[in-house]
Formats: C-alpha cells, structure tokens, sequence
C-alpha cells in the first residue's frame, strides 16, 4: 500500500524566514509525485510534478526537489501570500490510483 | 475558462436519504476522480475513471457510486448517507494519467449527514 508522510503538520515562519517542507512516501512504482497549494475552503492547485530522483523544479519561491525516497518544498524568502496548506501526493504504477499526504499547514508572519 | 465545477456546494441532509453530487469538466480530459477530505486524515480517493464507462475503486469506496456515461460529467452516489460520511469532497480531472499530468481540482463540496 502507497504511503505519503508529510512533515511538519505545521510550520510558522517570519517573512523572509527560508525553510524547508518534507514529503516522504513508498509507493510500488512512482508514475509521478506531485505538490499542490491549498487555501481554506478551496480545492487544491497544482504547483510542480516530479518523476526522477535528483529532478527539481522552482517557482518564485518555490522549489521542489525529489530523491528515491523523499521530496522536500524549498521556500526562500516567504511572504504572507505564501500562507496555505501543502500537499503532497504519489501516483503509482495503477495510473488512476493517486495517495495524497495529510498536508504542511504554512502561516507567513509580515 | 478552463475548469471544474462541483453542484451544490454546500448540502445538509438525513441519513438515508440519496444524493447526487455532480461533477463536470469543460477541458476534454480523459481522467476523473473523487476525494473526500477529513480532518487528519488527508484527501483520500474514493473512485476515479480512466475513460467514459470505465470506473475503479479507490481507496475509500464503500457506500458510494459513480458513473461516467459522457466525458465530462462524472456524479458520486450516495445511495443511503450516513453521518460517517460527512466530509468535505472534491471531484478533480486531469488529461491523463502520466507523470507531468497533473489533476484540476473543483471547489469541493461540503456535506453534512445528521
């Protein structure tokens, strides 16, 4: 059975404080791990899809990076807007199955 | 504009009374999936389909249904609520199912079973 563990639950930062955000899954065959951003009271949204190890991707301040079997969300610099809930989620080889982790709740103190 | 849409919003109802939650999609994508989202629990899938008439079990299947007769619609059944299935829900659609296929959610739906 896929796993996806997502660290801290939460993580208060000052603006301008950098830091860092893990994901760390099993998965019987990754097709893809994903992150997305999640406001209060909305759906998800997309942020970055990665396949291989040693892959990253950026995004403002945003990026994200991806080993055998950890993913970690960089964010330099963060800003207020940057508030919101973090989730990361595997797709595995059964290409509809997708296992999402319980998110990283960020507050951005100005 | 590309998206999709979830009716109704929000919806308070009794045990054992069915429901249809809809679900529709106006970018020709091939997948859809729903989720039910719990506090501490995360999302977790409920059913997805990879094609029109093709539908599969995720991983929290029980006491729902779904049907995918066209394209783009894709409503989850609740034949016989009950309280435990209370939870926030989101329908969500993605072009396909490979690695830089990433899924479009939907605003979600709020529902309350007393």
């Amino acid at each position: 059975e896929d796993q996806v563990t997502q660290s801290p639950e939460a993580l208060r930062l000052q603006e301008g404080e950098s830091s860092s955000l893990n994901c760390s899954y099993t998965v019987s065959g990754l097709r893809g791990l994903f992150w997305y951003r999640q406001d209060p009271g909305k759906g998800p949204e997309f942020l970055f899809t990665l396949y291989s190890a040693g892959e990253e991707k950026e995004k403002e301040r945003l990026k994200a990076t991806l080993t055998k079997k950890e993913s970690f969300l960089h964010i330099t610099a963060p800003k207020p807007e940057d508030s919101a809930t973090y989730l990361c989620a595997v797709r595995n080889t059964n290409a509809g199955k997708s296992t999402f982790g319980d998110g990283t709740t960020l507050t951005v103190k100005p | 504009e590309a998206q999709v849409t979830q009716n109704p919003r929000y919806l308070i109802t009794v045990t054992g009374k069915k429901l249809t939650v809809t679900c529709s999609q106006n970018m020709n994508h091939e997948y859809m999936s729903w989720y039910r989202q719990d506090p501490g629990l995360g999302l977790r899938q409920i059913y997805y389909s990879m094609n029109v008439e093709v539908t599969d079990k995720g991983d929290v299947p029980e006491g729902y249904k779904v049907s995918r007769k066209e394209k783009r619609n894709f409503p989850l059944i609740l034949e016989s609520p009950s309280p435990n299935q209370t939870s926030l829900y989101f329908c969500a659609s993605s072009a396909g199912t490979g690695y830089h296929h990433e899924q479009y959610f939907g605003p979600g739906t709020r529902l309350t079973v007393t």
